[in-house]
């Protein structure tokens, strides 16, 4: 049973970049059965998609964060990372790791982490 | 991109009432839809994908039907753990997107 954790600061910076890690436990994240992905939930809003990575490398970001977001992996660690730079007080929220294998939705979700935005 | 909008955006029910919430997207999606639930504080989980299937250890009360642009999730008989708010997302296309939730509250 996979299993993933988020984990980095829950208070960022105006202008600064918010770092996050998923690290996955029960399987590996060099899996081609599966992609990986960052999704976000504002306090008291909807659920929005920042980006996925594919086993392969490959990166799918959502376009109106595209500029500003980077997701890699670790293989190394089982790990995937979410950067978004130039952060503003609209950013924070919710922030989960999730995974998916191809066209089936999220099924395996990390508990989220809160990050606030705020000097 | 591609819109989800969902309705209600809030329902009062009873236990025991069959309810059903509607997902239409903006554009044809085959069925490349997955529904979720959602508790207070808690991640999403999933409940159905590819529009009907029943994702593995979710009760036989919910079920989804639907293809294109036009999709149900209905909840047979209300139980008492239902209560929670509800999304439907596309996978057809990037970037993915939700659709902007019902949340089904005791009547």
């Amino acid at each position: 049973q996979l299993q993933l954790q988020e984990s980095g600061p829950g208070l960022v910076k105006p202008s600064e970049t918010l770092s996050l890690t998923c690290t996955v436990s029960g399987g590996s994240i060099s899996s081609s059965s599966f992609y990986w992905g960052w999704i976000r939930q504002p306090p008291g809003k909807g659920l929005e998609w920042i980006g996925s990575i594919y086993y392969s490398g490959s990166t799918y970001y959502n376009p109106s964060l595209k500029s500003r977001v980077t997701i890699s992996v670790d293989t190394s660690k089982n790990q995937f990372s979410l950067k978004l730079s130039s952060v503003t007080a609209p950013d924070t929220a919710v922030y989960y790791c999730a995974t998916a294998a191809a066209g089936t939705g999220f099924d395996y979700w990390g508990q989220g982490t809160l990050v606030t935005v705020s000097s | 991109d591609i819109q989800l909008t969902q309705s209600p955006s809030f329902l009062s029910a009873s236990v025991g009432d069959r309810v059903t919430i509607t997902c239409r997207a903006s554009q044809g999606i085959s069925s490349y839809l997955a529904w979720y639930q959602q508790k207070p504080g808690k991640a999403p989980k999933l409940l159905i994908y590819a529009a009907s299937t029943l994702q593995s250890g979710v009760p036989s009360r919910f079920s989804g039907s639907g293809s294109g642009t036009e999709f149900t999730l209905t909840i047979s008989t209300l139980q008492p753990e239902d209560f929670a708010t509800y999304y439907c997302q596309q996978l057809n296309s990037d970037p993915l997107t939700f659709g902007g939730g019902t949340k089904v509250e005791i009547k």
